[in-house]
């Protein structure tokens, strides 16, 4: 069954501090890959998405994600953390070519000032 | 500019009563998509459409209904709530090359 495992329940890091979430998919095929983020009370905000092509992307809010096939990995970084960041981070995935979303069950980020 | 709207944002209902969540999209996205939210859970889909009069099951349907007369909406009805369907609604919309356009969401309590 197709699946999206994001093995960290809820991290926690220093403002400032470099950030790296992970995400983990089981699908046949290479599926497209999401990263959302929901701030409490609120509906989810895309961050970035992975087709195809350069395996490193770039978001918004200073993110990025690195697609490795090798490791069925997708995970999100950001090289400094600030206090805004703190929300709840979910992985997604869908088969390519399909719309519908099969999501991790996310990690919380807190940040410590 | 474009949006989906949920409505209402919060709402209370007696076990057994049938409850109705309003989904309306303005960005003409042909799918639309009803997720809950719990804790532990992450998002499961409930239901789906990829156009009007097209409806579709999701993992967790069960007590669910949908119906898509237009493109803009996508009510879901649960029949006969229950507890169990206390939970935060998720209305979605899609265009692949974009991804998913959340709505604001609506917290349903069942008592």
């Amino acid at each position: 069954a197709q699946s999206v495992t994001q093995p960290d329940i809820h991290i926690t890091v220093s403002e400032g501090a470099s950030l790296e979430l992970r995400c983990n998919y089981s699908y046949g095929a290479t599926p497209y890959l999401f990263w959302y983020v929901q701030s409490p009370g609120q509906g989810l905000q895309l961050l970035l998405k992975y087709f195809s092509g350069d395996t490193l992307v770039q978001g918004i809010k200073g993110f990025e994600a690195e697609f490795k096939r090798s490791q069925s990995s997708f995970n999100l970084r950001k090289p400094s953390v600030h206090w805004s960041d703190a929300a709840e981070y979910f992985c997604a995935a869908s088969g390519a070519g399909s719309y519908q979303l099969t999501f991790g069950k996310g990690t919380k980020l807190s940040v410590i000032p | 500019d474009a949006e989906i709207t949920q409505s209402p944002r919060h709402k209370i209902t007696e076990t057994g009563r049938q409850v109705t969540l309003a989904c309306h999209q303005t960005w003409n996205h042909n799918n639309m998509f009803w997720y809950r939210q719990d804790l532990g859970h992450g998002l499961r889909l409930i239901h789906y459409s990829y156009g009007v009069h097209d409806t579709n099951k999701g993992e967790v349907s069960d007590g669910y209904s949908v119906s898509r007369s237009n493109t803009e909406d996508l009510p879901l009805t649960l029949e006969s709530a229950a507890s169990s369907q206390t939970s935060v609604y998720f209305c979605a919309s899609s265009d692949l090359d974009y991804g998913y356009t959340f709505g604001s969401g609506t917290r349903l309590t069942v008592v």
